[in-house]
Order: C-alpha cells, then structure tokens, then sequence
C-alpha cells in the first residue's frame, strides 16, 4: 500500500462528455503528477503540481486540466472527451526536492472507457 | 526528446529461471533511473538508482546501472509464478519538475 488513492477506479463515458479524476496524495508529500497509460503502453506524463500550481506539463491538449488543493490532494479534468482518452489514468505522489533523486509512488489508477 | 527502451517487451520462462531485462536511455539531462512492478493497475515501486556501478538489491531482484553506455538491468533470479508483471523502467530527467520519462515495459510471464 502506497498511501496514494485514487477515485473512481472505473469509469464509463461518452464521447464529448467532461471527467473529473480524484487523487489523494501519500502524507508528507507536496507533488502530484498526473500520467496516462494506454494499453502496452508505458505511462505518459500529462502535468504536475506543487503548491497548488502547476509545474510542468506533457505534450497534451489544454482540455486535460488539473488542480491542487492545499492538503495536497489533486483533480485531473478532461473535457470534449475522445475515444483516444480510454486509458488508464495514474496518480504519483512525491516530495519535490533537488537531491539525487527521489520516488514516486502511484495510486491504482482510475480505468476510463469513453464510448 | 527524451527516450527510454526496455527489452525484450514481451519475456516467458519457467519457475526457477533467471532472467535479465534491459533498459536504455537518452534524455537530456539525468537525476535517476526507476524500476517498477506494474501488475494490474498501480507499479509499485522496486529501484532507484542514481549512481553508475552500485548494485541494487532486493531479495531475488538486483539492478544496476551504467550512466556512461546510458543503461541498466534489472535482474530476477529463481524466478517465481508472483513475479509475473510487466516491468517499468523509467527515467527522472532532472528538471525543474519531477517527471517520469517510461518505456513501454517487459511483461513477464513466469509459467509453473
């Protein structure tokens, strides 16, 4: 168990509708990033916030927005959904910091279908 | 861009076998290397490696990496029907975020 958790774990759309994804981050961590992963395919990342911003972001379109809240949890929104956006969609909590490295740890990832 | 290649993708052996996986990277700058265990959904993590040479171990599982020829492998010895998974290597560029560049996996498939 990582402590991160993710919500819903499935979810059914339709084509043209808007999702809102839910993650809470693992204590003591400042960083949420948002990844998708289609099937046989490694996770992409989408974008990341720290203190409530963002910062950074992959190569995705402006309708997949996000937020962070003050007790660190996220929201992933993705709006006019495509069929291209069935995946599964992960959240990974870290603590931003500028040593050698650090881990991040995922939640189990909410599975999207848009029909 | 930054690029990150596991192989083999696709690896079946028998219980008690051991196996090697392969990653190799190009990005432009570099803070760490990843593994991690994907079985159904959440990867849970194995491996962070920062430094070139230093073996990494866990039980069964070892992983090493080499920051000149830009690669590591992870290596699973006595292998067990539970090590079934596909195997994430990913790479932390060192950028002013903290994001985690992917390949697209091994999936394992120990048979008994």
């Amino acid at each position: 168990e990582t402590g991160v958790t993710q919500s819903p774990t499935h979810l059914i759309k339709t084509r043209g509708q808007q999702v809102t994804l839910r993650c809470s981050s693992q204590s003591g961590h400042n960083t949420v990033s948002w990844y998708q992963q289609a099937l046989g395919q490694g996770p992409q990342f989408i974008f990341q916030y720290y203190r409530e911003e963002e910062n950074g972001r992959g190569n995705f379109p402006p309708r997949f927005s996000g937020l962070q809240f003050p007790n660190y949890s996220s929201e992933l929104n993705v709006n006019a959904l495509e069929l291209d956006d069935s995946a599964l969609y992960l959240c990974a909590s870290s603590s931003l910091n500028r040593g050698p490295g650090t881990e991040a740890f995922f939640g189990q990832g909410t599975r999207l279908t848009v029909v | 861009e930054d690029k990150v290649v596991q192989s083999p993708l696709s690896l079946v052996v028998h219980e008690g076998d051991t196996v090697t996986l392969n990653c190799s990277y190009e990005v432009t700058n570099f803070r760490s290397l990843l593994w991690y265990k994907q079985e159904k959904k959440a990867p849970t993590f194995l491996f962070m490696l920062t430094s070139s040479g230093i073996e990494k171990k866990s039980g069964r599982l070892s992983s090493i990496l080499d920051k000149k020829e830009l690669f590591s492998i992870l290596n699973i010895t006595a292998t067990q029907t539970g090590d079934s998974a596909v195997y994430l290597c990913a790479v932390d560029n060192g950028g002013s975020n903290y994001k985690l560049t992917f390949g697209k996996g091994t999936l394992l498939t120990v048979n008994p």
